[in-house]
């Protein structure tokens, strides 16, 4: 059991260069989420999912795109890379109860550095 | 924003000692939930705590939580090296069905 894989682990990035972030889970989970993570801010929810082809707005969509075609991958683009978007992306799964969120697994990170 | 808060942001004690992190939150919840992140790793789950429960236990750690005050507790005793990283609580709203995470608190236990 892999849990939450993300793919690249680091990227530098000029400005107005694209990219797309794989994120991958092995456990069967409906639900995935993308975030960010800038020092002293926490996380904060770009986009989400509650399953295959569906997907939401977080807190902070603007500048990229999401797409779930497969259950176990959810895919977070850059069409245009700002230096704004330098920043640790992680991504999640987890299952959702019917009374609440569920615990979330999280990816290890990628360190993505915009010039 | 609906964002929780973690006070204290940071908190510094000797091997051996308490811990105890505290969130604040907005508006009724499902759950709420404790998460630590290791630096420069992704975040693990601690605790979830549901909003008709008062504490829960999981080895060393406490959470309560205070619904007439919107505010949750974590208390790690008898505090380890091992046990230096963040800690972030995160709140599951009712109505939807993602976590807000708050800022964190960052711990640092010396040997």
């Amino acid at each position: 059991n892999a849990g939450v894989t993300q793919t690249p682990k680091f990227r530098v990035l000029k400005t107005g260069q694209s990219m797309t972030l794989l994120c991958a889970q092995d456990m069967n989970h409906e639900y995935m989420y993308w975030y960010r993570q800038d020092p002293g801010m926490g996380l904060r929810l770009i986009h989400y999912s509650v399953g295959e082809g569906t997907t939401a707005k977080g807190e902070v969509p603007d500048g990229y795109n999401v797409s779930r075609l497969k259950k176990q991958n959810f895919l977070l683009g850059l069409e245009s890379a700002a230096p704004s978007q330098t920043s640790v992306y992680f991504c999640a799964s987890s299952t959702y109860t019917g009374t609440g969120t569920d615990t979330q697994y999280f990816g290890p990170g990628t360190r993505l550095t915009v010039l | 924003s609906q964002q929780g808060e973690e006070d204290p942001q940071a908190l510094s004690i000797q091997e051996g000692e308490n811990a105890t992190m505290n969130c604040s939150y907005k508006t009724s919840i499902n759950n709420l939930q404790w998460y630590r992140q290791n630096s420069g790793r992704g975040l693990v789950h601690l605790i979830l705590i549901r909003s008709n429960e008062r504490e829960k236990h999981s080895g060393r750690l406490r959470v309560t939580l205070d619904t007439s005050k919107k505010s949750s507790s974590l208390l790690i005793t008898a505090s380890r090296a091992a046990d230096t990283a963040s800690y972030f609580c995160a709140t599951d709203y009712s109505g939807y069905s993602t976590l807000t995470f708050g800022k964190g608190t960052m711990l640092l236990v010396s040997p």
